[in-house]
């Protein structure tokens, strides 16, 4: 058990819709990371945050969005779902969020777009 | 662009037999590179981690990974492999102005016959 907790583990959705990603980090971590891990993309950074604030952003697509809340747990918005955003998405979490520190994952959580 | 090749999609040795994986990155300047585990169901999680000093670098469940700066790899090996470490491999590299950004490979499923 890596302290990262993520909820829900499984949604299933419909093309169009929208969804919630939630994610809290360890004790004590105020960096927050989201990865999605696709079967034809593999595992991609979409973003960090450190203490509320973007740090870093990848291959996130416009239709997606991210916060993090002042009690530091982070929320993954993904809107007008496509059948190609189904995928398992991690989130992590870090002390400081910086490069060289670990960064501990969260169990994920499995969406599903029909 | 940074980006990291692992060669092995997939990999099977027996039990008790030795273990190397593959692994390639293209970085201008020197990185931190990082090896973690993802069994089936679980998040990732870090096996070991190379920001500077010795290039062999020891990790958990007897793990060990070797920087050579010269090709441009950091292979991950263990002398004796258990049943238990048929999972999904991945390295990744970070480094400097990315903040917490890490590119993952692709991935080596290892897995272990009796």
């Amino acid at each position: 058990d890596s302290g990262v907790t993520q909820t829900p583990k499984h949604l299933i959705t419909a093309t169009g819709q929208r969804v919630t990603l939630r994610c809290s980090p360890r004790s004590g971590d105020l960096s927050v990371y989201w990865y999605q891990q696709s079967l034809d993309q593999g595992l991609q950074f979409l973003i960090q945050y450190y203490n509320g604030e973007e740090r870093a952003k990848g291959n996130i697509l416009e239709r997606f969005s991210a916060q993090q809340f002042p009690d530091l747990h982070s929320e993954l918005n993904l809107s007008s779902l496509e059948l190609g955003d189904s995928a398992l998405y991690f989130c992590a979490s870090s002390v400081q969020g910086l490069e060289e520190e670990t960064q501990y994952f969260g169990p994920g959580t499995r969406l599903l777009v029909l | 662009a940074q980006s990291v090749t692992q060669p092995d999609i997939h990999i099977t040795v027996s039990e008790g037999a030795s273990l190397e994986l593959r692994c390639n990155y293209s970085y201008g300047a020197t990185p931190y590179l990082f090896w973690y585990v993802q069994s089936p169901g679980q998040g990732l999680q870090l096996l070991l981690k190379y920001f500077s000093g010795d290039t062999l670098v020891q990790g958990i469940k007897g793990f060990e990974a070797e920087f050579k700066r010269s090709q441009s790899s950091f292979n991950l090996r263990k002398p004796s492999v258990h049943w238990s470490d048929a999972a999904e491999y991945f390295c990744a590299v970070g480094g400097i102005n990315q903040g917490g950004k890490l590119i993952f490979g692709q991935g080596t499923e290892l897995s272990v016959k009796p």
